[in-house]
């Protein structure tokens, strides 16, 4: 178990919807990353928070959005959803001030249908 | 920018024999390195890291690897396999920064390993 909680576990939707996935880091951990694993691009970063503040972004797509609440939790929200949204989508935590190391949770899966 | 290479997708080693997977980087700096697991329907395990000093080095569940700068490699290594090793396994790098806390992974494609018995 490596500290950092998503939910829901699985989630199934149709094309068009919209969806928030959530992740709770570490405790203490203020950097939260998200990635996005897909059978077509592998796993993927798509953007990263740090106390609150967006901090690097990567391949994430304008129909996705995330925020960093005050307590750290995150979550990543997903619209106007595409058959090609389809994936595993995993939110990772790491600690301040220490040299990288990232702690994954174990995964939303995203099902559109 | 950056990139990782795994050259081999699948692997398939009997249990108890040896086990290397291969991993070649692209960066402009040595990076950090990582090695993680993942079994079916779960999420990345961290087996091992390099982030300087010995180029060897010891990970969880027996793994180990050995860093080689002259051939931007990071292969990962075990010198018996058991039967609950069969996972997918990913090499990736991250920047070598001052500042931490802004590090994204940059992952391979990963190396699917099965073991017969």
């Amino acid at each position: 178990d490596s500290g950092v909680t998503q939910t829901p576990k699985h989630l199934i939707t149709a094309t068009g919807q919209r969806v928030t996935l959530r992740c709770s880091p570490r405790s203490g951990d203020l950097s939260v990353y998200w990635y996005q694993q897909s059978l077509d691009q592998g796993l993927q970063f798509l953007i990263q928070y740090y106390n609150g503040e967006e901090r690097a972004k990567g391949n994430i797509l304008e129909r996705f959005s995330a925020q960093q609440f005050p307590d750290l939790h995150s979550e990543l929200n997903l619209s106007s959803l595409e058959l090609g949204d389809s994936a595993l989508y995993f939110c990772a935590s790491s600690p301040h001030r220490e040299a990288p190391k990232q702690y994954f949770g174990p995964g939303t899966r995203l099902t559109v249908t | 920018a950056q990139s990782v290479t795994q050259p081999d997708i699948h692997i398939t080693v009997s249990e108890g024999a040896s086990l290397e997977l291969r991993c070649n980087y692209s960066y402009g700096a040595t990076p950090y390195l990582f090695w993680y697991v993942q079994s079916p329907g779960q999420g990345l395990q961290l087996l091992l890291k390099y982030f300087s000093g010995d180029t060897l080095v010891q990970g969880i569940k027996g793994f180990e690897a050995e860093f080689k700068r002259s051939h931007s490699s990071v292969n990962l290594r075990k010198p018996s396999v058991h039967w609950s090793d069969a996972a997918e396994y990913f090499c990736a790098v991250a920047p070598f920064r001052g500042d931490f806390g802004n590090e994204k992974l940059t992952f391979g494609t990963g190396t699917r390993l099965t073991i017969i018995p």
